[in-house]
C-alpha cells in the first residue's frame, strides 16, 4: 500500500544549527512533492516544491531535495531560529492535474535559544 | 488579497446531526480542497472541487459531500455524525489549472469540529 513517513515525530535542535527533515515514501510515483509548515491552531502554509525531475530548491534559509531513486525528500533549515519552531509537513502529488494529494503526518520542530 | 476564510472556527454536534462547513477560496483561486486533520496526524485529503465539480476523492464514505458555488466558495456537508469525525476541517484553494506542479495550497484555519 502507498505510504509517507516523515522521519521522526519530534526533533530538537540548537539556534543556528541546520534542521534536516526527511520524508520518505512507497509504493509511489509523485509527478511533485511539498513542503508546508504548521503552527498549533493554524492552517498549513506553503514553502516550497519540487518537481520529479528537479534534484534540489532553494529559498532563502530553505533546502529542499528529492530523490526518486531513494524514494526520499530532505527538507533542511540553515542558521535556525526559534521562530522555525513548528511542524513541518511533507505532501505528495501523483498527478500533476489529480486532485488527490497525500500529507504525511509531520515532524515538530523545536528550536532552542 | 484576501485569502481562504472558513467558518464556523469551532463547532460541537451530536453524533448523528448533520453538519455544513463553509469555505471561501483566495481572490483569483478556482479550485479548493477539503482536508480532515485528527489531532497528531497530517491532513487527510476528502475531495477537490472545480468548475463546480468533485475532481478527485479520498477515501472517506458518501456521507461526506460538498458543493461549489460559481464564485469559487464551497461547502463540505457531513451527514449522520460519527465520534471519530471529531477533527480540524481544512480548506484549501487554487490557482486555475495550467502548471500545477509550480504552486502550492493556500490554506485556511480550519474548522474545529467536536461530535459528542
Amino acid at each position: 500500500s502507498q505510504k509517507i513517513e516523515q522521519n521522526s515525530e519530534a526533533l530538537n535542535i540548537q539556534e543556528g544549527k541546520t534542521a534536516t527533515l526527511t520524508c520518505n515514501y512507497t509504493n509511489y510515483s509523485p509527478a511533485y512533492l511539498q513542503w508546508y509548515r504548521q503552527d498549533p491552531g493554524r492552517g498549513p502554509v506553503f514553502l516550497l516544491l519540487i518537481r520529479e525531475n528537479e534534484k534540489e530548491k532553494r529559498k532563502e534559509r530553505l533546502k529542499v531535495t528529492f530523490d526518486t531513486t531513494l524514494k526520499q525528500s530532505l527538507f533542511h533549515i540553515t542558521a535556525s531560529q526559534p521562530a522555525d519552531s513548528a511542524t513541518y509537513l511533507c505532501a505528495l502529488f501523483v498527478n500533476t492535474n489529480a486532485g488527490k494529494s497525500t500529507f504525511g503526518d509531520g515532524t515538530t520542530l523545536t528550536v532552542k535559544p | 488579497e484576501t485569502g481562504v476564510t472558513q467558518s464556523p472556527t469551532h463547532l460541537i454536534k451530536t453524533r448523528g446531526q448533520q453538519v455544513t462547513l463553509r469555505c471561501s477560496s483566495q481572490s483569483g483561486h478556482n479550485t479548493v480542497s477539503w482536508y480532515q486533520q485528527a489531532l497528531g496526524q497530517g491532513p487527510q485529503f476528502i475531495f477537490q472541487y472545480y468548475r463546480e465539480e468533485e475532481n478527485g476523492r479520498g477515501n472517506f464514505p458518501p456521507r461526506f459531500s460538498g458543493l461549489q458555488f460559481p464564485n469559487y466558495s464551497s461547502e463540505l456537508n457531513v451527514n449522520a455524525l460519527e465520534l471519530d469525525d471529531s477533527a480540524l476541517y481544512l480548506c484549501a484553494s487554487s490557482p486555475p489549472s495550467g502548471d500545477r506542479g509550480s504552486w502550492g495550497y493556500t490554506f485556511g484555519s480550519g474548522t474545529r469540529l467536536t461530535v459528542v
